[in-house]
């Protein structure tokens, strides 16, 4: 069973600091998703990462696929209250169907 | 452009019932996924459907069940009712994903509670 471990758990920030959240497995995979989920609603996609080594931003937001394809972060710049949310990766292989494995989350909240 | 819909918001059942949980896929996707999240989890992937036949499946018992329709809205059903099946069931549609990554859009899920 490929298992998705997410860092920290939970995260309370100010606004205007910055804050990094890990998602690392023992499993390669061939691609991994970053998404947003707010109280009430289902997850929302933030990215795709596929090869490693790539980095990707989404304006404060920059997301990094491990060379090895096994561990991901997240980096948010000058974090607003807006950025709230539970934080979500989630991996899945090649081969057959698109079966994603869901870490656990790392909850945000950021303090006007 | 709809997006993802599911019925109803929110359900309350007792042990050894049966629910059934409805979801309409977003215009133009013909695959719908079902993920069980509980509290303070990560979703966890219960089945695929593409075209009406299923097309993976993730550690549920069989007492989780499914449907997709011709116009590709789907059903999750689940029987004999345990109280560890409280959860948020989420749908997600896209077009076809198989070996290829595409986009999920998810709906705003039931949270169903089991008394």
């Amino acid at each position: 069973t490929q298992l998705l471990e997410q860092s920290p758990q939970f995260l309370s920030i100010q606004e205007g600091e910055n804050l990094t959240v890990y998602c690392n497995s023992s499993s390669v995979f061939s691609s991994l998703q970053w998404y947003r989920q707010e109280p009430g609603e289902g997850p929302v996609l933030l990215v795709t990462v596929v090869t490693g080594g790539e980095v990707k931003k989404l304006k404060r937001l920059t997301f990094q696929f491990g060379d090895a394809r096994k561990d991901s972060s997240l980096h948010i710049t000058a974090a607003q209250p807006g950025d709230t949310g539970l934080y979500l990766c989630a991996g899945a292989s090649s081969g057959g169907s698109y079966i994603p494995t869901f870490g656990r989350g790392t909850s945000l909240i950021v303090h006007p | 452009e709809t997006g993802v819909t599911q019925s109803p918001t929110h359900l309350i059942k007792t042990r050894g019932q049966q629910v059934t949980l409805r979801c309409s896929s977003q215009s133009g996707h013909n695959t719908v996924s079902w993920y069980q999240q509980a509290l303070g989890q990560g979703p966890q992937f219960i089945f695929q459907y593409y075209r009406e036949e299923e097309n993976g499946r993730g550690n549920f018992p069989p007492r989780f069940s499914g449907l997709q329709f011709p116009n590709y809205s789907s059903e999750l059903n689940v029987n004999a009712l345990e109280l560890d099946d409280s959860a948020l069931y989420l749908c997600a549609s896209s077009p076809y994903l198989g070996r290829t990554q595409e986009t999920q859009y998810f709906g705003p899920g039931t949270r169903l509670l089991v008394l």
